[in-house]
């Protein structure tokens, strides 16, 4: 089993619609967890951090499960500059001492919204 | 947006011959790493970097070396490059505060061993 999993998709939404993307992670150590963004061929960019529950930003809205152990991303209202792949990253186990940062990620979701 | 750049951007290489990617941030982050992302896999950690001289291993660090010699550099080189590294390479940089483990990616360098 992969230590990050996410449906590849491509989830083809109108726009105006609502899509949710979920992302489920094996360590049930881990501690903070991310959404980024990848539009093609260019970088990943973060689109949001979650520390704790949840975090919202505008139509954006990430929920953490712990108990189930998976993340989501909620996109309302979708714009057809929303089309794009959707990346969760995960810190699989909070910050030890001597410190790194270590982030695994899933392959990403592909998002595809059309007029 | 992160001051990170990577160069070359492009390159066509032969099989057999060594390669030297480089990543170069203006943030003074502590932090670097080097991952590669193919179809299928999603980003994979090759190398990364805590500090000038301090390296580890990631996960797909095999024909992979890298070196750190001042904070603002982090080169990645393949002794001998192989089909197999034909890749899409990132750089990402970090600077971990308190709870904040963001890591902020470089534009990407797109390697084809031929």
């Amino acid at each position: 089993r992969k230590e990050v999993e996410q449906d590849p998709g491509p989830f083809n939404v109108p726009e105006g619609a609502t899509v949710a993307f979920n992302c489920t992670y094996s360590n049930s150590a881990s501690q903070s967890f991310f959404w980024y963004r990848q539009d093609c061929r260019k970088e990943p960019k973060l689109l949001m951090s979650v520390y704790s529950s949840g975090n919202e930003d505008g139509r954006f809205t990430a929920q953490l499960n712990r108990a189930s152990q998976y993340i989501s991303l909620l996109i309302r209202d979708s714009k057809l500059s929303d089309s794009a792949t959707y990346l969760c990253a995960v810190n699989p186990g909070g910050f030890p001492s001597g410190g790194y940062n270590k982030l695994i990620f899933g392959a990403g979701t592909r998002l595809a919204v059309h007029p | 947006d992160a001051g990170i750049t990577q160069s070359p951007r492009h390159k066509v290489t032969e099989t057999g011959t060594p390669v030297t990617l480089r990543c170069h941030q203006t943030e003074n982050h502590r932090y670097m790493y080097w991952y590669r992302q193919d179809p299928g896999h999603g980003l994979r950690l090759i190398h990364y970097s805590y500090g000038v001289k301090d390296t580890d291993k990631g996960e797909v660090s095999d024909g992979y070396s890298v070196s750190r010699s001042k904070t603002e550099d982090f080169l990645l080189t393949l002794e001998s490059a192989t089909s197999s590294q034909t890749s899409v390479y990132f750089c990402a940089i970090s600077e971990p505060l308190a709870e904040s483990y963001e890591q902020y990616f470089g534009p990407g360098t797109r390697l084809t061993v031929t």
